[in-house]
């Protein structure tokens, strides 16, 4: 079975800290998929990246960067100089091989990450 | 281009009464899943659809909860005799193929007095 873990409950850091937001997985697959999905207050869930397993290079895109290892099945988020709107639920999420049966989406409990002024 | 719809945004009912929720995913989308937030919680997942296979139905709570997905298209979770327990935030997503991003409607508020 296939099980995502966000430790950190909550974070509240102050606008133009770093703040970094652990995931940790477990699968049986050796072919999946990771996501990251951000949901604001007003509600809807947004989607932020998705990384497969055969690729470990780290990405940036602009003050945002993840942190694949699959030695220590981690799927790190961070959030360079943070801003008041990064305010947020932030969910990492796993999905099994698309060959797989189901190939649902499992979510971690989420992340509030609240960036005050 | 729209996005995933869902309907009604919110639906307050009877504890005892069914009720119908609506997902139109993204035209094109072939897989269509749903999910249940309840308040302050994660996403649990409710059951999945994938082109013509039959759905993966296994994160369903229990036998009063069902849903069809008719022409490939639009979707209906439908859960009978509610209970309090069902109040909670219901989301449909879409996707182009599985392993690819959902993308989320802005779901359905349910609330069972």
């Amino acid at each position: 079975a296939q099980k995502v873990t966000q430790a950190q409950t909550e974070i509240s850091v102050v606008e133009k800290e770093d703040v970094t937001l652990d995931c940790v997985y477990e699968t049986r697959d050796t072919t999946y998929y990771l996501f990251w999905y951000k949901q604001p207050p007003s509600g809807e869930l947004v989607f932020l990246i998705r990384r497969n397993s055969f690729d470990e290079q780290n990405e940036i895109s602009g003050r945002y960067s993840w942190n694949f290892q699959k030695s220590t099945s981690s799927f790190n988020f961070t959030i360079t100089a943070s801003q008041v709107v990064d305010s947020a639920v932030y969910f990492c999420a796993l999905s099994e091989a698309p060959e797989t049966s189901g190939s649902r989406l499992t979510f971690g409990e989420g992340t509030q990450l609240t960036v005050n002024p | 281009g729209a996005g995933v719809s869902q309907s009604p945004s919110n639906k307050v009912t009877e504890k005892g009464k069914d009720v119908e929720l609506r997902c139109d995913p993204i035209s094109g989308h072939t897989a269509l899943y749903w999910y249940r937030q309840s308040l302050g919680q994660g996403l649990e997942f409710l059951i999945y659809f994938q082109g013509n296979s039959a759905p993966d139905k296994s994160g369903l709570p229990s036998d009063r909860f069902s849903a069809e997905r008719t022409g490939g298209s639009v979707s209906t979770l439908t859960i009978q005799r509610t209970q309090q327990e069902d109040s909670a935030v219901y989301l449909c997503a879409s996707s182009a193929r599985r392993g690819t991003p959902l993308h989320f409607g802005n779901g359905t508020r349910l609330t069972v007095t």
